[in-house]
C-alpha cells in the first residue's frame, strides 16, 4: 500500500521561509509522480498551488514554489503571511490512481 | 470561468445508495478527465475515482472499488458518482475536481451514512 508522508504540523514566523515536504514509502519522489500541492482553509474547497512539481497555478503568488529536494517533493513559502495559515496537501500520481498525503497544518506566528 | 457544482449529498442508512452529480460549466467538458475526491470530517483528502474525457476509462480507489461507479454525460456537462453499499466510513464531503491533477474544485456535497 502506498503511503504519502507529510509533516503533520509546521510553524513559521511572519516574513519567514518554510519548506514542507512530501515523500512516500515506496522510494523517491520524482517528477514522474507529478507532485501537486493544495492549500485548504477550514470549510473551504482546496485551492491548487503547484502542479507537476513546480508549475504555479493561475493567480498563485510567486512566493510559493515547488521542487524536488532529495527524495521528496517540496513546497517552499517565502515571506510567509498571516493568511498562509492553512492546511497543505500534496498528491502523487501512481499511474492509475492518485494518493494524497495526510496534510500539514501550517501555523504562522 | 470554470464552475463545478456538486449536488445529491444526503443522510443515508448503512447499506443504502446515493447518486451524486456535478454540473460543469466554463470549459469544454468532454476534453477533460474528471475526479471525485472526498474528505471525512476533520480528516485529510482522499482520491476516490477518475474518468477520462470520453467516459471510456475509469479508475477507483481500493476503498470504493466494486461499490461506487463514476460516469459522465458529456451532452449534459455532468459528472456522476453512484454509491452503493454505503458504510459509515464513506461519510465525507465529496468534491468533484477537473483535470488530472485536480486543477479546479467544486464546493463539495456532504454525504452522511448513519442509522
Amino acid at each position: 500500500q502506498t503511503v504519502v508522508t507529510q509533516e503533520p504540523s509546521f510553524s513559521v514566523s511572519p516574513g519567514g521561509t518554510v519548506t514542507l515536504t512530501c515523500g512516500f514509502n515506496s522510494g523517491s519522489v520524482s517528477t514522474n509522480y507529478y507532485p501537486t500541492w493544495y492549500q485548504q482553509t477550514p470549510g473551504r474547497a482546496p485551492r491548487t498551488l503547484i502542479y507537476s512539481t513546480n508549475t504555479r497555478s493561475s493567480g498563485v503568488p510567486d512566493r510559493f514554489s515547488g521542487s524536488i529536494l532529495g527524495n521528496k517533493a517540496a513546497l517552499t513559502i517565502t515571506g510567509a503571511q498571516a493568511d498562509d495559515e492553512s492546511d497543505y496537501y500534496c498528491v502523487l500520481y501512481m499511474g492509475s490512481y492518485w494518493v494524497f498525503g495526510g496534510g500539514t497544518k501550517l501555523t504562522v506566528l | 470561468e470554470v464552475q463545478l457544482l456538486e449536488s445529491g449529498g444526503d443522510l443515508v442508512q448503512p447499506g443504502g445508495s446515493l447518486r451524486l452529480s456535478c454540473a460543469a460549466a466554463g470549459f469544454t467538458f468532454n476534453s477533460d478527465a474528471m475526479n471525485w475526491v472526498r474528505q471525512a470530517p476533520g480528516k485529510g483528502l482522499e482520491w476516490v475515482s477518475l474518468i477520462d474525457g470520453t467516459g471510456g476509462v475509469t479508475y477507483y480507489a481500493d476503498s470504493v472499488k466494486g461499490r461506487f461507479t463514476i460516469s459522465r454525460d458529456n451532452s449534459k456537462n455532468t459528472l456522476y458518482l453512484q454509491m452503493n453499499s454505503l458504510r459509515a466510513d464513506d461519510t465525507a464531503v465529496y468534491y468533484c475536481a477537473k483535470g488530472s491533477p485536480f486543477a479546479y474544485w467544486g464546493q463539495g456535497t456532504l454525504v452522511t451514512v448513519s442509522s
